[in-house]
């Protein structure tokens, strides 16, 4: 599975839309691109995947560039509970089952 | 919504003792997976389990480690011999398919003495 690159810290003030980019460049085309994030010490929780095209879901939208080489998750209205660590998974359709988490973006929404 | 469900919340143990940790899948899952978090470490993939066997799993799934699903509902970890190493969160998760995206329990904090 690709290697993804993220910063390691990000802010963003409550109310505004965090958006938090990751780097995928070795993506290969069967390959999704995932989005999880893991508050405190619970488990990791999925929010979006998605192939080529933009998805969006009731808790964030996923921009996937033309290249497949990065993506951005966009998170419309942050919250002081989306105060979290977010992981970029890239993982190949019908490969491995597992997911690889690296080290994520923590992620401080600030009043 | 449905959710994973593991207990104990937490486990302290003797340094050699067999833990078992438990986890309750959603019920049309077909998937499940056991991952741990040493503190302040990443989280890593132990092992997955599909249609009651073992799918995959890591290098850090050795002997000592062992998977079950007795009846339909459960899905265990057991730990037969544990180290002070084994000390992390354990997650256990399920999935209604293959690549689709995960449900987390909350996890089983596990500290060996």
């Amino acid at each position: 599975d690709a290697k993804t690159t993220q910063p390691p810290s990000m802010d963003c003030a409550e109310g505004r839309a965090a958006n938090l980019p990751c780097n995928h460049s070795t993506i290969s085309g069967n390959e999704y691109v995932y989005w999880y994030r893991q508050i405190h010490s619970q488990g990791p929780q999925y929010i979006i995947h998605g192939l080529k095209n933009n998805e969006t879901n009731e808790m964030a939208s996923l921009i996937i560039t033309e290249d497949r080489k990065s993506s951005t998750l966009i998170l419309p209205h942050a919250t002081l509970r989306d105060t979290a660590v977010y992981y970029c998974i890239v993982r190949t359709q019908g490969g491995s089952e597992k997911l690889v988490f690296g080290k994520g973006t923590k992620l401080t929404v600030n009043p | 919504e449905p959710e994973v469900t593991q207990t104990p919340s937490h486990q302290v143990t003797q340094m050699g003792q067999e833990v078992i940790l438990r986890c309750v899948p959603i019920s049309n899952h077909l998937y499940f997976y056991w991952y741990r978090q040493i503190l302040g470490q990443k989280v890593e993939f132990l092992v997955s389990f599909y249609n009651n066997e073992i799918s995959e799993k890591s290098e850090i799934f050795d002997d000592q480690f062992s998977v079950e699903r007795p009846d339909g509902s459960n899905f265990t970890l057991k730990i037969r011999s544990t180290k002070l190493e084994d000390s992390a969160m354990y997650f256990c998760a399920s999935s209604i398919r293959n690549n689709y995206g995960y449900t987390f329990g909350s996890g089983t904090r596990l500290t060996v003495v």
